[in-house]
């Protein structure tokens, strides 16, 4: 078993709709990333987290520690946000610093 | 800043010859990140540095790989010899201490695409 699994792996959406991916993981973990990989190749980190909740325009992580799972939720979807999304976790102790270990990501793809 | 700068951003060679990747990271960042891509392996961290120091190469597949950082501004990436299943996207990141930024964000290259025949 993956320490981060994601799902679904492949998610088919009409432009408007609410979107939900979920990524839950095996391990004790210091921080979360979301990731966001362009059908061009190019990576963007969306956010990072440790607890909570974070919004950044249409875009909104939520991470819950005690049950080791974090979703990321994109409202009013366009066919912009059409990418592959990673969820990457950073596992606790000082010798892990800045190692990710990285999910398989969820091919999203935003019809008009 | 230009971001974290790759070359070559494409590379064909044939299975036996050396490759050799190169990563400009951004300046003043102090870490610094060698990953590959692949369809059935996903992301993989390779190797990272911090200030210019190797701190974890337990991703490193086998010894025909190996990356050095000379100096705070330039990493390499060399595989020697090349084999077809090295096929990959090699990407680079770099991030600033979270002491020095108060976050963790990686900043990725546009990566490498790497087609051994």
């Amino acid at each position: 078993k993956n320490e981060v699994e994601q799902s679904p792996q492949n998610l088919t959406a009409q432009e408007g709709e609410f979107i939900t991916i979920n990524c839950s993981y095996s391990v004790g973990i210091s921080a979360l990333h979301w990731l966001q990989q362009h059908p061009g190749g190019g990576i963007v980190s969306l956010f990072m987290l440790s607890s909570g909740k974070k919004k950044h325009g249409r875009l909104i992580a939520t991470i819950n520690i005690q049950e080791k799972h974090s979703s990321l939720h994109i409202t009013a979807s366009h066919p912009r946000d059409s990418a592959v999304y990673i969820c990457a976790v950073k596992s606790k102790g000082l010798q892990s610093y800045g190692k990710l270990t990285f999910g398989q990501g969820t091919i999203l793809t935003v019809h008009p | 800043d230009a971001g974290v700068i790759q070359s070559p951003r494409h590379e064909v060679t044939e299975m036996g010859q050396e490759v050799t990747l190169r990563c400009k990271p951004i300046s003043g960042h102090d870490y610094l990140f060698w990953y590959r891509q692949t369809m059935m392996r996903g992301l993989e961290l390779l190797i990272y540095f911090n200030n210019n120091v190797p701190i974890d190469d337990s991703g490193m597949p086998e010894d025909r790989f190996s990356a050095k950082m000379p100096n705070a501004s330039f990493s390499t990436l060399k595989i020697q010899p090349s084999e077809p299943r090295d096929s990959a996207v090699y990407f680079c990141a770099s991030s600033l201490s979270y002491r020095a930024s108060g976050q963790e964000t990686q900043y990725f290259g546009p990566g490498t695409r790497l087609l051994v025949l």
